[in-house]
């Protein structure tokens, strides 16, 4: 069965801190997995897509590793902010399909 | 600002009735995506359009039904409204790559709560 699990599901760092968000599929076949930021009650905005070759990619302080062998995907987050409070999702798309899979994400505080 | 639209914002309603949810895509995406998000639940995937036509389905429920028109603004119908439909309707949408995955931009929601 196609799944995406995501861990922790809630996790509080001070501001300034460094953290690690995990995300494992079973998703298959494999396309890409794609991490999205959710603030409270607003749509979710892409923050990196990678495909099977790709290992890293970053955008800004968000730093997203893959381990397409494992089936394992990290998202990193460097000297958090207030303002990286939110929800993070793992999504992954089913290849040669219209679907993706969604994780239930990781709800992130960052305290002052 | 994702450029997807969607209205109303909010919408209150009874058990039993239907209600419409529409969305207007960016300009020049073909691709409409809805889903649903349950109050602490993950995102849902409901069905996807791609310039007028059916392309998926995920978790819809027959109550529920949804089309893309001309114009490719889409619109969600649901009817028959239970308690258990409250949740916040997200569309997005995307110029698609095939189905090697595109990037969907997220409008802001629809908030339906049934009473």
């Amino acid at each position: 069965k196609n799944q995406v699990e995501q861990s922790p599901q809630s996790l509080i760092i001070l501001e300034g801190k460094n953290c690690t968000l995990q995300c494992n599929y079973t998703v298959s076949p494999f396309s890409n997995l794609r991490w999205y930021k959710q603030d409270t009650g607003r749509g979710p905005v892409s923050l990196t897509i990678m495909t099977f070759s790709e290992n890293t990619k970053s955008n800004g302080r968000y730093t997203a590793t893959l381990d397409a062998d494992t089936k394992q995907s990290s998202l990193h987050i460097t000297a958090s902010q207030l303002s990286d409070s939110a929800s993070y999702i793992c999504v992954v798309h089913v290849a040669g399909t219209y679907k993706y899979i969604f994780g239930t994400g990781t709800r992130l505080k960052v305290l002052a | 600002d994702s450029g997807v639209t969607q209205t109303p914002k909010h919408l209150i309603t009874a058990t039993g009735q239907r209600v419409t949810l529409r969305c207007s895509p960016r300009s020049g995406d073909l691709s409409v995506y809805w889903y649903q998000q349950s109050l602490d639940q993950g995102l849902q995937f409901l069905i996807h359009y791609y310039n007028g036509e059916e392309r998926a389905k995920g978790n819809i429920l027959e109550r529920f039904s949804a089309q893309q028109f001309p114009d490719l603004h889409s619109e969600l119908n649901l009817s028959s409204l239970e308690l258990g439909d409250s949740a916040l309707y997200f569309c997005a949408s995307s110029i698609p790559s095939g189905t090697s995955g595109d990037t969907q931009y997220f409008g802001p929601g629809t908030r339906l709560t049934v009473l």
